[in-house]
């Protein structure tokens, strides 16, 4: 299978804290993506970065890429209650029969106020 | 404005009784996803279109289908629902596979089988 792993599975923080997320893939990519998801909710698109990048900001979101590792990380500086859902990366691949978006196992991330 | 519309947002089925999802995007985007998605899990790829190129996962089950009548509406058809296909179902669209291709989902569409 396709699918990444990230770590941890669950993530536990009090309010202000950082909060860092690790994926790791198998296959090259074109792109990888980080996506949030609250309860039962759909998942909504944060950030983008290229293969051909390593590192990228958007807000209190920092993401890097390490393609020699087929890894990626995702840090929410300065977290908040409302921080508080599922976080997914999603690789899109390079080749032919790998060129569609595969999500990552996922991390839980609960942030206590 | 929603982009991506997924109906119905909730949908109850019978054991074994076909049912069928909709989505529908206003992007004119070529490429259109349909995932799976149990409780606590990650969204699991069922499907993806490239304009009218099917794409089936290779786990796919048979029991699993789906159509593209054109480029706005995609429909995934559960032809006998069992109780583990109790999920949440998500559609996504992306103009291409390229680089700078990011996906834009629907709200997703909750499958109970009683």
């Amino acid at each position: 299978s396709q699918q990444g792993e990230e770590d941890p599975q669950a993530l536990s923080i009090q309010e202000g804290e950082n909060a860092t997320m690790n994926c790791s893939y198998k296959t090259s990519i074109n792109n990888l993506q980080w996506y949030r998801q609250n309860s039962g909710r759909g998942l909504v698109h944060l950030i983008l970065i290229r293969s051909n990048e390593r590192e990228k900001h958007s807000g209190r979101l920092r993401v890097t890429l390490d393609t020699s590792k087929k890894s990626s990380s995702l840090l929410i500086t300065a977290s908040r209650a409302a921080d508080t859902a599922s976080y997914f990366c999603a690789t899109l691949g390079l080749s032919y029969n790998t060129d569609k978006l595969i999500f990552g196992t996922g991390t839980r991330l609960q942030v206590f106020p | 404005d929603a982009m991506v519309i997924q109906n119905p947002r909730y949908q109850v089925t019978q054991f074994g009784k076909p049912v069928t999802l909709s989505c529908s995007q206003t992007l004119n985007h070529n490429v259109m996803y349909w995932y799976q998605q149990k409780s606590s899990q990650a969204p699991k790829l069922l499907f993806h279109y490239y304009d009218k190129d099917f794409n089936n996962e290779a786990d796919t089950p048979d029991n699993f289908q789906s159509r593209r009548p054109n480029t706005s509406f995609c429909f995934l058809d559960i032809r006998s629902p069992g109780l583990g296909d109790a999920a949440m179902y998500l559609c996504a669209t992306s103009r291409e596979t390229g680089e700078n291709t990011e996906a834009f989902f629907g709200q997703g569409t909750r499958l109970t089988v009683v």
